[in-house]
Formats: structure tokens, sequence, C-alpha cells
């Protein structure tokens, strides 16, 4: 059974440290997106990638946030420095886009950053 | 321009029926329903393209009217199972799937026995 994979699970950091976040894409599909999940906003897509290219990473802080896909089963997304404001569940999900028949995401089990 | 959905909030028997409703402002090539357990990621329910058809998934459905630019999720005789948070994602772009869609801010819905 396929399925996205992120690490860490569960991050604690202090403000100003570099966190990096993993996820591994179901193979075989072409668009990663990266969310952004919090209690007063919701899910909000932070980037994505179709065939590893950036196509929309607008809903980034650029200044501190980085998202990249060194290669088809891997993507990352780095904050550098952290602040406690970017405390939230960050998902990864993966899918695959064929033309007019519209695509599914499936996501991964999120990774839970806690900055102090 | 994120998708409005209501109610925000739901509290259900079990065997009772519900509706979640989401709205665009803009025009809809599709519209993608989730549903979120607490603590747990988004699973995938269904997906509703360009053409008002209505899908099924068990005893949950969902139409879409593009030209209002809404679509509806119902739950029919619901489960304890329905718990959780249900999301409409939505994708606006005329010429094809892009596959990157915006998210409601959630409809929570609490099944009691």
């Amino acid at each position: 059974d396929a399925r996205v994979t992120q690490t860490p699970r569960d991050k604690v950091t202090e403000m100003g440290q570099e966190v990096t976040m993993r996820c591994q894409p179901i193979l075989g599909h072409n668009t990663v997106f990266w969310y952004r999940q919090t209690m007063m906003q919701g899910l909000e897509l932070l980037a994505y990638f179709r065939n590893r290219a950036p196509l929309d990473d607008s809903g980034m802080p650029k200044d501190r946030f980085s998202a990249e896909m060194p290669d088809a089963t891997l993507a990352t997304l780095k904050i550098q420095p952290s602040e406690p404001r970017d405390s939230a569940v960050y998902f990864c999900a993966s899918g695959l886009v064929l033309g007019a028949s519209g695509s599914k995401q499936f996501f991964g089990p999120g990774t839970r950053l806690t900055v102090l | 321009q994120q998708p409005v959905q209501s109610p925000q909030a739901v509290i259900l028997r079990e065997g009772e029926d519900a509706v979640i409703n989401c709205s665009s402002s803009k025009a809809l090539y599709s519209v993608h329903w989730y549903r979120q357990k607490h603590g747990e990621a988004p699973v995938f329910l269904m997906i509703l393209l360009k053409g008002g058809e209505q899908k099924g998934h068990d005893k949950i459905s969902a139409s879409f009217n593009e030209k209002k630019q809404q679509s509806s999720l119902y739950l029919t005789a619901s489960q304890l199972s329905y718990s959780g948070t249900y999301f409409c994602g939505t994708e606006d772009f005329d010429g094809g799937s892009q596959g990157n869609l915006i998210f409601g801010k959630g409809t929570k819905l609490s099944v009691k026995p």
C-alpha cells in the first residue's frame, strides 16, 4: 500500500534554529505539495512542484522558508531561522496529474513542529 | 481565493443526515473533499470535475454546481466513524487540472451515539 512518508514526525526546537522536514512522495506521482496547518489559518498551501520543478511558492515566507526537490523521491522544506509563529503541523502530499482528469492528493502523516 | 464552507460545525446523532456546503467566488475546475480525524492527516473522499456530476462513496455523496460555483457533501445515515473535520479543496484553473488546491477552513462534524 503506497504511502507518503514524512520525517521527522515531531520536532521541538528553539527559536533561531534551522529545521529541515523531509518527504518521500508516492512513487510515480508527479506533483508534490507542502501545506501548513494551524487552528487559526487551517490548511495553507506553501509550495508545490510538478515533475520536480517548483510551480508556486507564493504561500511561503521567502525570507526564511525554502522548498526543494533534489530528486523524484525526496522533497524538503527548510526553515532558517525558525520562529515561534512557525509552530504548526506541516503536511506533504503527492498526486498524479494527468491532463484534464483531475487528481487526488495523498497526504503524509505530517511533521508537528514546535518552536520554543 | 479561499472557498467558504458552511456550517463551521455540526453535531449529529447516529443515523441522522447532514449537508456541508462549499462556495467559491471564482469559476471552478474541480472540487475535492477530504476528511481529517483528530491528529491524523486529511484523507481523500472524492473529486468532482466540471460537468455537474454527483459522486458517491458508501453513504457519502457530493454534487457540484459549476454555474453557482458550489459543491455540497451529503452524509446519509451518519455513523460514529464519520466524525472528523471535512475540507473542500477547490481548483480554479480552467485549462485542465493543475493539481493544486485551495482548502476551505473546514466543517467539524461530531456524531454522537
